[in-house]
């Protein structure tokens, strides 16, 4: 079956650091792949995405590029702001699957200290 | 500039009561989702709805019923709550559950069940 599995966290950063969120996939075909953001007593919104081998995602300085010899979706930002703490998590949906029916991975929560 | 909005945002059951989650879209999407978050883990999709008058299981659907009211209103119920069922609900939307489609989310419902 799909999974999707991503670095253990808590991640702490002090700000200006630079930042990597790991994600590696498992599923048949090519599967899309996201990075939604949960920011404390919100619900989760999309960060940024890539729908094909190669693809990079990019969304306020965070980027990820779709690497499909490694089967990995890793989460970059060069320089993050205490506004960027927050729960990331990483997913995928399988080609011809309904948008919904996709499988998350279970978080990675960052805290970037002033 | 509404989204999805969920009602309500807190509740405390007892073993054994029932009670509705209520979720509404002012984005004229076809498909609608339900979700619970447990801590450290990832979404789990309990039900969905990929058009109006159409309902199908998740991966967690035992305990639960839905009901798409109408093209704007997908509820979740809980006809006797268990502990177990402690978590945190989310309904989120896609304008069609085309794959690639991000998923607009609510801001969540915290339930307790004691």
């Amino acid at each position: 079956g799909n999974s999707v599995t991503q670095m253990e966290g808590p991640v702490t950063l002090s700000e200006e650091a630079f930042l990597t969120i790991n994600c590696t996939y498992t599923a048949t075909g090519y599967p899309s792949l996201f990075w939604y953001v949960q920011y404390p007593g919100e619900g989760l919104q999309l960060l940024l995405k890539a729908t094909k081998a190669d693809d990079k995602g990019s969304n306020k300085g965070f980027e990820a590029t779709y690497r499909k010899e490694t089967t990995s979706f890793h989460l970059e930002k060069g320089s993050v702001q205490v506004s960027d703490s927050a729960v990331y998590f990483c997913a995928l949906t399988r080609l011809n699957t309904n948008a919904g029916k996709s499988t998350f991975g279970d978080g990675t929560t960052l805290t970037v200290k002033p | 500039n509404a989204g999805v909005t969920q009602t309500p945002k807190f509740q405390v059951l007892k073993t054994g009561q029932s009670m509705t989650l209520q979720c509404a879209q002012d984005m004229n999407h076809n498909s609608m989702y339900w979700y619970r978050q447990d801590p450290g883990m990832g979404l789990r999709l309990i039900y969905y709805s990929a058009s109006e008058g159409t309902t199908d299981k998740g991966e967690v659907p035992n305990g639960y019923n839905v009901s798409r009211l109408n093209k704007r209103e997908f509820s979740l119920r809980l006809e006797s709550a268990a502990p177990s069922q402690t978590s945190v609900y989310f309904c989120a939307s896609t304008p069609f559950g085309g794959v690639g489609e991000k998923l607009f989310f609510g801001s969540g419902t915290q339930l307790s069940v004691l």
